[in-house]
C-alpha cells in the first residue's frame, strides 16, 4: 500500500519537449507539494496546493505548473524543458493540523533527465 | 527568516560507535523541527520531529534528537552506528505559522558513512 506515489520513475526527454509528472498519495491528506532536488542533493519546495488551492508558489519558472484535478492528486507539468531542469522531483503530502503542518510524507522520486 | 544550517556535509563513523550529526536552526517563531533519511536512489523518510512537546525526541532505528532552544540546535544521535544507517540526512524546519503553512525548509544534508 503505497502511501505517495509518482510516475515514472525514471524520465529522459531532450530540450525543449513538454513533460507531466503524476502524484498521487492515499492518506487521506489535504495539502500536496512538490520539490526539486539538485545534484547537490540540496532539496527546495517548488509548489504546495491545499484542498484545491495554491498556497505556496516559489520562485520557479512559469514553465513550471502544477495542476491538481482533487485533493489526492498534484501533477506538475513542465514545458519547453531545458537541461538545467534535470533533477530528482520529490512530491509530497501532509495533513493540516492547527498551528501548522504535519509531517510530510514523500514519494520515491522521479529522476528527470534532459539531454 | 527561518533558516537551518547542518554543521558537516560528510560525518564518517565505524560501525558500533556513536553518531553524531549536527544542526542550528534560525526562526523567529517556535519552529516545528524534523530530521529525515534518505538512502540512495531511495525517497526522504521521517526520522523523528519536534513540535513544543517534549525536548528530547525519540525517532525510529534508535535515533534521537534534543532541542536546545538556548543553543538553537537540534542535534541528532545514536548510540551505536550500523552499517544500514550509511545514507544522507537532512534537518529540517517549517515556518508552519499563520499563511506560511507547510514551508518546509531543508538543511544541505550530511552524508553519513559507516565503516565495517
Amino acid at each position: 500500500d503505497t502511501a505517495v506515489s509518482q510516475t515514472p520513475k525514471y524520465l529522459v526527454t531532450q530540450m525543449g519537449n513538454d513533460k507531466s509528472i503524476k502524484c498521487e498519495q492515499n492518506l487521506g491528506h489535504d495539502t500536496m507539494y512538490w520539490y526539486k532536488q539538485d545534484s547537490k542533493k540540496f532539496l527546495k519546495i517548488m509548489f504546495s496546493y491545499n484542498n484545491k488551492e495554491l498556497i505556496i508558489n516559489e520562485t520557479v519558472p512559469n514553465r513550471f505548473s502544477p495542476k491538481s484535478p482533487d485533493k489526492a492528486h498534484l501533477n506538475l507539468h513542465i514545458n519547453s524543458l531545458e537541461l538545467g531542469d534535470s533533477a530528482v522531483y520529490f512530491c509530497a503530502s501532509s495533513h493540516n493540523i492547527a498551528g501548522g503542518m504535519g509531517e510530510q510524507y514523500f514519494g520515491p522520486g522521479t529522476r528527470l533527465t534532459v539531454t | 527568516a527561518q533558516s537551518v544550517t547542518q554543521l558537516d556535509s560528510h560525518v564518517s563513523v565505524s560501525e558500533g560507535t556513536p553518531v553524531l550529526l549536527r544542526c542550528n536552526y534560525s526562526s523567529s517563531y517556535s519552529p516545528s523541527l524534523f530530521w529525515y533519511v534518505q538512502h540512495p536512489n531511495k525517497g526522504l523518510q521521517l526520522l523523528l520531529k519536534y513540535t513544543s512537546a517534549a525536548t528530547l525526541v525519540k525517532g525510529i532505528n534508535g535515533f534521537e534528537a534534543e532541542f536546545k532552544k538556548s543553543e538553537t540546535s537540534f542535534h541528532l544521535t545514536k548510540p551505536s552506528a550500523h552499517m544500514s544507517d550509511a545514507a544522507e540526512y537532512f534537518c529540517v524546519v517549517t515556518l508552519g505559522y499563520g499563511g506560511s503553512q507547510g514551508n518546509l525548509i531543508f538543511g544541505k544534508g550530511t552524508k553519513l558513512s559507516v565503516k565495517p
